[in-house]
């Protein structure tokens, strides 16, 4: 089974305005952790917010925030404010018990229109 | 600090033929992973070090791959007999795992594209 499932191959945006990219994930673990990257053209992956399992409060870093519903399992990212350097891949990530590796989605191409 | 570092960004190269990529962590770091991206899918783990021992192999990891770590600071990874198959881009990240370290958030090299012809 797909640990982590992203069902946006796509997405557009306006300049300026908000947008959720989507992000559920499958484990049995109480102790885990969820990670956004971004992916642009270049290629290197970007990392951009952490949420803990545990973590009580939705995770924010500047205009992005991770909206994390634990009973549906799902950590949406969402990024306010886009601009056109958001134009990217992003990949969401988890990590279960301890330190084991990131497993990664197939990730979401967004695409932010002027 | 520079990041992490990988050498070369591509590769080209015919089947059968070996290859090698070198990847340079954060210096500071003590963990060291590595993961192969193919077109469309998100990075896929193969393998990852602490200091100088490695720690966990992939099934990805086929007996054609090997990767080392021998003064716990940079890392190869070879493939050996390469197919056409193994075209991706292979990423290299790094992170600081200790008592105080929080989330072991992993830094990500530029990759390395490999093409097999």
């Amino acid at each position: 089974a797909q640990k982590i499932t992203q069902t946006q191959p796509g997405m557009f945006v306006q300049e300026k305005e908000a947008v959720t990219l989507d992000c559920t994930y499958d484990t049995s673990d109480q102790s885990y952790g969820l990670f956004w990257y971004k992916q642009p053209s270049s290629g290197e992956m970007i990392f951009l917010i952490y949420q803990g399992s545990y973590d009580e409060q939705n995770a924010t870093e500047g205009r992005y925030s991770l909206n994390f519903q634990k009973a549906r399992k799902s950590a949406n990212l969402v990024i306010s404010a886009s601009q056109l350097g958001d134009s990217a891949m992003y990949f969401c990530a988890m990590r279960e018990r301890g330190n084991t590796p990131l497993v990664f989605g197939k990730g979401t191409r967004l695409s932010v229109i002027a | 600090d520079t990041g992490v570092s990988q050498d070369p960004r591509h590769k080209i190269t015919k089947r059968g033929q070996n290859v090698t990529f070198r990847c340079d962590p954060i210096s500071e770091h003590n963990r060291l992973y590595w993961y192969r991206q193919t077109l469309g899918q998100g990075p896929e783990f193969l393998t990852y070090f602490q200091n100088e021992a490695q720690l966990e192999k992939s099934r990805l990891l086929s007996d054609r791959f090997s990767a080392e770590r021998p003064k716990g600071s940079f890392s190869t990874l070879e493939i050996q007999r390469t197919e056409q198959g193994d075209s991706a881009m292979y990423l290299c990240a790094s992170s600081l795992v200790g008592a105080n370290s929080g989330a072991n958030v992993l830094t990500f090299g530029a990759g390395s594209r490999l093409t097999v012809l």
